[in-house]
């Protein structure tokens, strides 16, 4: 069964702690994984796909990597602006559904 | 700029009515998605629809119908709301293979 799942849970840094998090998969044959940052009662905003073992992808403070079977968003130098919650999702060759992790809570003080 | 608009943010209402929410994108996109999205639970698919008056079961249908008279609008409808049906509606678009464009969700209370 297609599976993704998210840790932690939850993650608290102090500005400018760099940390990582992970996101891994199970999916037989995957088209893409797709990483997205949720603000409090929003709907999430799309951040980074990958497609491929050993791509990267960066925007700004967010690096986001993968492999075969797990992805990582490390976070550079973070700043309080950047506490909100990520989700990872993966698709799955030869179908429409998107499979989403129940996320990580990130809380950066300053 | 890309956009999904949801008609509603916020909605409350009774027992047994019927609730209609509405989903507009302006990127031409084929797919569309109804999600709702609990604590804990993370986002939970209902239906999504591939085409015009096409749909496709997600994985918590039961109570939810949808409907796609036109490319760019789908809606998604409670025929009897329920309590259990309190939840954040999440629609969203794409293209085949491409991410998904989320609208600002609609937060829906049923009494």
């Amino acid at each position: 069964e297609d599976q993704v799942t998210q840790s932690p849970e939850a993650l608290r840094l102090q500005e400018g702690e760099s940390s990582s998090l992970n996101c891994s998969y199970t999916v037989s044959g995957l088209r893409g994984l797709f990483w997205y940052r949720q603000d409090p009662g929003k709907g999430p905003e799309f951040l980074f796909t990958l497609y491929s073992a050993g791509e990267e992808k960066e925007k700004e403070r967010l690096k986001a990597t993968l492999t075969k079977k797990e992805s990582f968003l490390h976070i550079t130098a973070p700043k309080p602006e950047d506490s909100a919650t990520y989700l990872c999702a993966v698709q799955a060759a030869g179908t429409y559904k998107y499979i989403f992790g129940t996320g990580t809570r990130l809380k950066v003080l300053a | 700029d890309v956009k999904v608009t949801q008609s509603s943010r916020y909605l409350v209402k009774r027992t047994g009515e019927k609730v209609f929410l509405e989903c507009v994108q302006d990127m031409d996109h084929e797919n569309m998605f109804w999600y709702r999205q609990d604590p804990g639970l993370g986002l939970r698919l209902i239906y999504f629809s591939y085409d015009v008056k096409m749909k496709e079961k997600g994985d918590i249908p039961e109570g939810y119908s949808v409907s796609r008279e036109k490319k760019e609008r789908f809606s998604l409808i409670l025929e009897s709301a329920s309590t259990n049906q309190t939840s954040m509606y999440l629609c969203a678009s794409s293209l085949l293979g491409g991410e998904l464009f989320f609208g600002e969700g609609s937060r829906l209370t049923v009494l």
